[in-house]
């Protein structure tokens, strides 16, 4: 079946500093990958999508590249803060699974100022 | 900003009292997901509906868990009677399913004390 790994964490980073998440995937079909963020308390959001090879997603300053090749969507920003402290979850959906979401087991991000 | 919303937010009970979660989806979307968060499984997937036809419960536990969908507005998830295994943090998540590819879009969450 189709299953995510991503980086174990957690990971402690300082203010301004490079952060990259690993996701490799296993999937049957032609996925779409996902990178969701989870901020204390609350529920998840999306933070990122790509839909087929060689997209790349991106948002608030995150950006992920969709390597078929490699089957991954590594996660990247190029200068953290202290609000982008967080757990991220890489995730697939496949048509062939319905289109349910498989999840990583999450990366906990802190940022120190 | 449609949002999914869920109440209550925070539920504490004693063991053997029923807990019923509600979920209102964002308009339109036709796909209603519950997930349960604990530190040591992680997110798991209890069930979900298309339409409000239930197509998987196959991750709840039969014998106290049920969830149900009486309109589009409103999904609910169930536990009775709840132990205290079944403290965690409750997801609803709600989605339109397109050609390609579609977004879950999760609400807050209900965060259940069982004692």
């Amino acid at each position: 079946g189709d299953s995510v790994t991503q980086m174990e964490g957690p990971v402690t980073l300082s203010e301004e500093a490079f952060l990259t998440i690993n996701c490799t995937y296993t999937a049957t079909g032609y996925p779409s990958l996902f990178w969701y963020v989870q901020y204390p308390g609350e529920g998840l959001q999306l933070l990122l999508k790509a839909t087929k090879a060689d997209d790349k997603g991106s948002n608030k300053g995150f950006e992920a590249t969709y390597r078929k090749e490699t089957t991954s969507f590594h996660l990247e920003k190029g200068s953290v803060q202290v609000s982008d402290s967080a757990v991220y979850f890489c995730a697939l959906s496949d048509q062939v699974d319905d289109y349910k979401l498989s999840f990583g087991a999450g990366t906990t991000v802190t940022v120190r100022a | 900003d449609a949002r999914v919303t869920q109440t209550p937010r925070h539920k504490v009970t004693e063991m053997g009292q029923e807990v019923t979660m509600r979920c209102q989806p964002i308009l339109g979307h036709n796909t209603v997901f519950w997930y349960r968060q604990t530190m040591m499984q992680g997110l798991e997937l209890l069930a979900y509906f298309r339409n409000r036809a239930p197509l998987d419960d196959s991750g709840m536990p039969k014998d106290r868990f049920s969830a149900e969908m009486p309109d589009a507005t409103l999904a609910t998830l169930k536990i009775q009677p709840s132990e205290p295994r079944d403290s965690a943090v409750y997801f609803c998540a709600s989605g339109l399913v397109r050609l390609v590819s579609y977004e879950q879009y999760f609400g807050p969450g209900t965060r259940l004390t069982v004692t």
